[in-house]
């Protein structure tokens, strides 16, 4: 089945730095990417999606990059905020089913 | 619209008990699918319902179980609770299979 791994599990930058999340997956089936935040006591919240048929997208200070041959994806935070303080986890789906599987997740501590 | 949501929002439960979870996806969507998040094994995929069928399913003891009924509304089932089953319990709904919209979950803790 698939396997996501992530990296690094915690990261600390300071206001205004950029963040960077690594992911990698083991199914080649897979075609859809998605990343959550997780604030402390909230639910997963939906911050960012690519396909694979997409090699990178952007929305405002978040990024996602793809490379289908290499099977890894990433997360570019950049001019971070005190509210980008959360857990983030990447996932991937596996083929066409809607079933993700999710990295470990990285602990984000953007210090003032 | 309004979110996912989901109850109870916390449930105590004693080992040998069984549960029942509920959850009401965003209007419109069919599919929701059900996940286990613990410290220890993270966000773990327990199966998806769309249209009233069981879609797919993780590697879970068949103590788990769930349903969806015609309004889409689901409900999962753990019976003979363990004391690791306390968790997190979160379910996404879904309009296309891909984009999954999580709920504020319910936490079970088991004694």
């Amino acid at each position: 089945g698939e396997n996501v791994e992530q990296h690094p599990s915690t990261l600390s930058v300071q206001e205004g730095d950029s963040a960077v999340i690594k992911c990698t997956y083991s199914d080649s089936a897979s075609n859809y990417f998605p990343w959550y935040k997780q604030e402390l006591g909230k639910r997963p919240q939906l911050i960012i999606d690519i396909r694979s048929n997409v090699g990178e997208k952007k929305d405002q200070r978040i990024a996602v990059t793809l490379n289908k041959t290499a099977k890894h994806f990433s997360l570019h935070i950049t001019e971070t905020q005190p509210e980008d303080s959360a857990v983030y986890f990447c996932a991937a789906n596996t083929g066409t089913a809607s079933k993700l599987t999710f990295g470990t997740g990285t602990r984000l501590q953007v210090t003032l | 619209k309004a979110g996912v949501t989901q109850t109870p929002r916390y449930l105590i439960k004693t080992r040998g008990q069984q549960v029942t979870l509920s959850c009401s996806p965003i209007s419109g969507h069919r599919s929701v699918s059900w996940y286990q998040q613990t410290p220890g094994q993270g966000l773990q995929f327990l199966f998806e319902y769309f249209s009233e069928t069981q879609r797919n399913k993780g590697n879970f003891p068949g103590r788990f179980s769930g349903r969806q009924f015609s309004n889409s509304r689901s409900e999962m089932n753990v019976s003979t609770l363990e004391l690791g089953d306390s968790a997190l319990y979160l379910c996404a709904s879904s309009w296309t299979s891909d984009e999954q919209f999580f709920g504020p979950g319910t936490r079970l803790t088991v004694l």
